[in-house]
């Protein structure tokens, strides 16, 4: 499954509302998760099941979509969400992630 | 609290072998499928393989298959990764990762080690 994600990177200021598209090339029904990963760290989980929110995540974060069209919103970008930003399916193997967005400070 | 620790990262040579380990803490580990993925520097993330509690149920991403082997040891509470014929695009930070507890979650990962690195290089 070939995953899409848009754009590749931004650049937006605190408090902005920022928006990243993720597309699979075939429907996944809801098996999409997204994923945040800072310099130097592990990739953490946001998102589940394309719309769940992870404990412990602020509820800034959410997402949507079903099928083949995904979508994570940040409500109001905060310092610490600048950040490099991964969709993965898990509808079948492997679980292919998409190639990143990268959120930089404007 | 969930901890995973991996280890065995080293510098090999092309065509060599390498193990890998991940240690769990904080959690039944043997309720929880586990997974291996790994990220060039700079660059996204490949999802390599996971396997379910009692190492009956693994899949792997074809550009390993044949040559990775993933297994778990539920006594120790630990995670394996056997790395034959390595080339130079196996180059990577590898992290294990806990997935969930039924099989359409096993790569759903919810905590993920820190990550160990693998340089393949004559």
């Amino acid at each position: 499954i070939q995953m899409t994600q848009s754009p590749s990177s931004l650049s937006a200021s605190v408090g902005d509302r920022v928006t990243i598209t993720c597309r699979t090339s075939q429907n996944i029904n809801n098996y999409l998760h997204w994923y945040q990963q800072r310099p130097g760290k592990a990739p953490n989980l946001l998102i589940y099941d394309a719309s769940t929110l992870q404990s412990g995540v602020p509820s800034r974060f959410s997402g949507s979509g079903s099928g083949t069209d995904f979508t994570l919103t940040i409500s109001s970008l905060q310092p610490e969400d600048f950040a490099t930003y991964y969709c993965q399916q898990s509808f079948r193997t492997p679980g292919t992630f998409g190639q990143g967005t990268k959120v930089e400070i404007k | 609290q969930v901890q995973l620790v991996e280890s065995g990262g080293d510098l090999v040579k092309p065509g060599g072998s390498l193990r890998l380990s991940c240690a769990a803490s904080g959690f039944s580990f043997s309720d929880y499928y586990m997974n291996w993925i790994r990220q060039v520097p700079g660059k996204g993330l490949e999802w390599l393989s996971y396997t379910g509690s009692s190492n009956t149920y693994t899949a792997y991403a074809d550009s390993v298959k044949g040559r990775f082997t993933i297994s778990r040891d539920n006594a120790k509470n630990s995670l394996y990764l056997q790395m034959n014929s390595l080339r130079a695009e196996d180059t990577a930070t590898y992290y294990c990762a806990r997935g969930g507890s039924r099989v359409y979650t096993a790569m759903v990962t919810d905590y993920w080690g820190q990550g160990t690195l693998v340089t393949v290089s004559s």
